[in-house]
């Protein structure tokens, strides 16, 4: 059972366009992460955010937890080649074990 | 630091072969311990999880079987493998309490033929 859905799942921009990812599920969770993966690597993490409403900003890139706990979202400003890659949220029920979304394949063209 | 290992990093094998596939973890103790698949391009499915030494939670029924004989010690296995237990699996560890960051291995390619 998939309890994150990602949207989109595939997304082919423009350098310099901005992009928002969304995250979401019908169940609460005490924290949210966000990674990325390069291909044949494992993911790395980009953010976690544990407070409802949070917003956490790395240089370009802005992540919400929704105020229920149940969604987030990533937004990129002005995408960069280098920001291509696989991004993956994951949720996580206090000390429970970590579940992964399904995946938004983000190809950013020069 | 912590460390984590994991191999082979590709693999091809015949159906109805075993397999194993190891993962370790330096620097830490009492990790959490995971192993996940993926397909291609997609999200990761948690197959197996552990917060100790025998102590394994099987999250998607299958033909696979994990074992963690030590603390740092994780290992997928199966008695014979089907065309589609192919993918891309990966080990991780994270800290044993609260909320925390998994860090993962780079992974094995296996392909089954």
């Amino acid at each position: 059972t998939q309890l994150l859905e990602q949207s989109p799942q595939f997304l082919s921009i423009q350098e310099g366009e901005n992009l928002t990812v969304y995250c979401n599920s019908s169940s609460v969770f005490s924290s949210l992460q966000w990674y990325r993966q390069e291909p044949g690597e494992g993911p790395v993490l980009l953010v976690t955010v544990v407070t409802g409403g949070e917003v956490k900003k790395l240089k370009r890139l802005t992540f919400q937890f929704g105020d229920a706990r149940k969604d987030s979202s990533l937004h990129i400003t002005a995408a960069q080649p280098g920001d291509t890659g696989l991004y993956l949220c994951a949720g996580q029920k206090y000390t429970d074990k970590l579940i992964f979304g399904t995946g938004t394949r983000l190809q950013v063209f020069p | 630091s912590q460390t984590i290992h994991q191999w082979p990093a590709t693999l091809v094998q015949p159906v109805g072969s075993p397999l194993s596939l190891e993962c370790t973890v330096e620097g830490t103790s009492n990790p959490n311990l995971y192993w996940y698949r993926q397909a291609a391009g997609r999200g990761l499915q948690l197959l197996f999880y552990s917060v100790g030494i025998g102590q394994i939670s099987s999250e998607v029924p299958q033909n696979l079987s994990a074992s963690r004989p030590q603390d740092r010690q994780f290992i997928l296995s199966s008695k014979k493998l089907l065309l589609s237990d192919s993918g891309f699996y990966l080990c991780a560890w994270s800290w044993g309490r609260g909320t925390t960051e998994a860090f993962f291995g780079q992974g094995t390619r296996l392909t089954v033929v």
